[in-house]
């Protein structure tokens, strides 16, 4: 379909291991958003791009995660040496601009041993 | 299986006129639910969430009441402001830890 896509759909990692989930927008979306959504609880705002740009990127819980994207398309949010709080979904979402609606992935559910 | 559905925009208000955004879900057993908004500008916020059955969820002047009996969580606010100009999501929380959202619907505010 032409939705949001994000791979892999489940992760299961080993606490130390660094992680990269990948998010495709739909296509011609500008703006693209990670959240993180940990257990019972609601979305936590993570990171924006307009364009391949990320103007805020101080709702990253740390100094391990990063994300970049490129082409204006693709996006990857990188977990280094990942921690068990960490475990949660990840999703992703896209518009057509940053005033427009968002249509979000099914998530990433990463799992942190 | 489980879904959010909400009244489609544009909706324009004047400043001080009563607001509704309806939203309906389905879901197996008793989900949380949620109101996001998104400004211009900005990632999605949580505006306000309900729990269980008949708990209201309030903020920033916004109302929403868990109706299990018509399974709805309708968004109110008697008195609109210009800055309430947004994008508003629904969204439930199921038992399987999924957020699931409603498609969103847009709030203009004039003056």
């Amino acid at each position: 379909g032409a939705g949001v896509s994000q791979s892999p759909s489940n992760k299961v990692t080993e606490k130390g291991k660094d992680v990269e989930l990948r998010c495709d927008p739909i296509s011609g979306h500008t703006a693209l958003y990670w959240y993180r959504q940990s257990l019972g609880q609601g979305l936590e705002f993570l990171i924006y791009f307009q364009g391949n740009s990320a103007p805020d990127k101080s709702g990253l819980p740390s100094d391990r995660f990063s994300a970049e994207r490129t082409g204006g398309s693709v996006s990857t949010l990188t977990i280094q040496r990942t921690q068990q709080e960490d475990s949660a979904v990840y999703l992703c979402a896209s518009s057509l601009g940053m005033d427009q609606p968002q249509h979000f992935g099914d998530g990433t559910r990463l799992s942190i041993l | 299986g489980n879904s959010v559905t909400q009244m489609e925009g544009p909706v324009t208000l004047s400043e001080e006129a009563f607001l509704t955004i309806n939203c309906t879900y389905t879901a197996t057993g008793y989900p949380s639910l949620f109101w996001y908004v998104q400004y211009p500008g900005e990632g999605l916020q949580l505006l306000l969430k309900a729990t269980k059955a008949d708990d209201k969820g309030s903020n920033k002047g916004f109302e929403a009441t868990y109706r299990k009996e018509t399974t709805s969580f309708h968004l109110e606010k008697g008195s609109v402001q210009v800055s309430d100009s947004a994008v508003y999501f629904c969204a439930l929380l199921n038992r399987d830890d999924k957020i699931i959202f409603g498609k969103g619907t847009r709030l203009h505010i004039l003056p």
